[in-house]
């Protein structure tokens, strides 16, 4: 069954670093996403990536956030400068078309 | 402002018996709403779509409603079982176009045997 994988599944980082968190989202999917979970709170929607480009954002996808689909496999997020409140579960998903989202297992992003 | 609220109190059943979980929404017109099942430090897992001009989908002993004029779904278990205890999220799309997901809080449902 095809899945979408995220790397790494845990990543403790210091307060002021770059992360780099990995998605490969599933081969013929078109639509990708990046959403966030705080710990006890709601899954909430960061960005999603279209034909190359991000399609829409939210509140929290401020400058310090970026994504990337480098070689067409690998789908990115880039938080520049981490903050505490960045601490959170980051899951990446994708989908076909108007259909169901599959998930990753998530990472889980420690700043310390 | 669109708000999507599920029943935050955990809903303890015994093993065997309905669990009946509920999403209400408001300031939305969603053309379809998802339910996914979340397990702990995991990522949602979709189970059932509903579109907008459907009043009910089942699937195995999964069913879930969408009552459009009530802005509300409800998502049924029947004969639960141990293994159907996780958090069960109520998503909907998000107007736009691009497919995103507007999740509520979800709500834990508990079975115990």
């Amino acid at each position: 069954e095809p899945e979408v994988t995220q790397t790494p599944s845990h990543q403790v980082t210091q307060m002021g670093q770059e992360v780099i968190l990995r998605c490969v989202p599933i081969s013929n999917h078109l639509y990708f996403y990046w959403y966030r979970q705080i710990l006890g709170q709601k899954v909430e929607f960061l960005v999603s990536f279209y034909n190359n480009e991000i399609s829409e954002k939210s509140e929290i996808f401020d400058d310090q956030f970026s994504v990337e689909r480098p070689d067409g496999s690998n789908f990115t997020l880039k938080i520049r400068s981490t903050k505490l409140e960045d601490s959170a579960m980051y899951f990446c998903a994708s989908i076909l078309g108007e259909t169901e989202a599959f998930f990753g297992q998530g990472t889980r992003l420690t700043v310390v | 402002s669109q708000k999507i609220e599920q029943n935050s109190e955990a809903l303890n059943i015994q093993e065997g018996k309905t669990a009946t979980l509920t999403c209400n929404y408001t300031n939305y017109s969603p053309a379809y709403l998802q339910w996914y099942r979340q397990d702990p430090g995991r990522g949602p897992v979709f189970l059932l779509l509903i579109r907008e001009n459907e009043k009910e989908k089942r699937k195995e002993r999964l069913k879930v409603t969408f009552d459009t004029t009530l802005k509300q779904s409800l998502f049924h278990i029947t004969a639960s079982q141990p293994a159907d205890s996780a958090t069960y999220l109520c998503a909907l799309d998000g107007n736009t176009g691009f497919q995103k997901l507007v999740f509520g809080t979800g709500t834990r449902l508990l079975v115990s045997p």
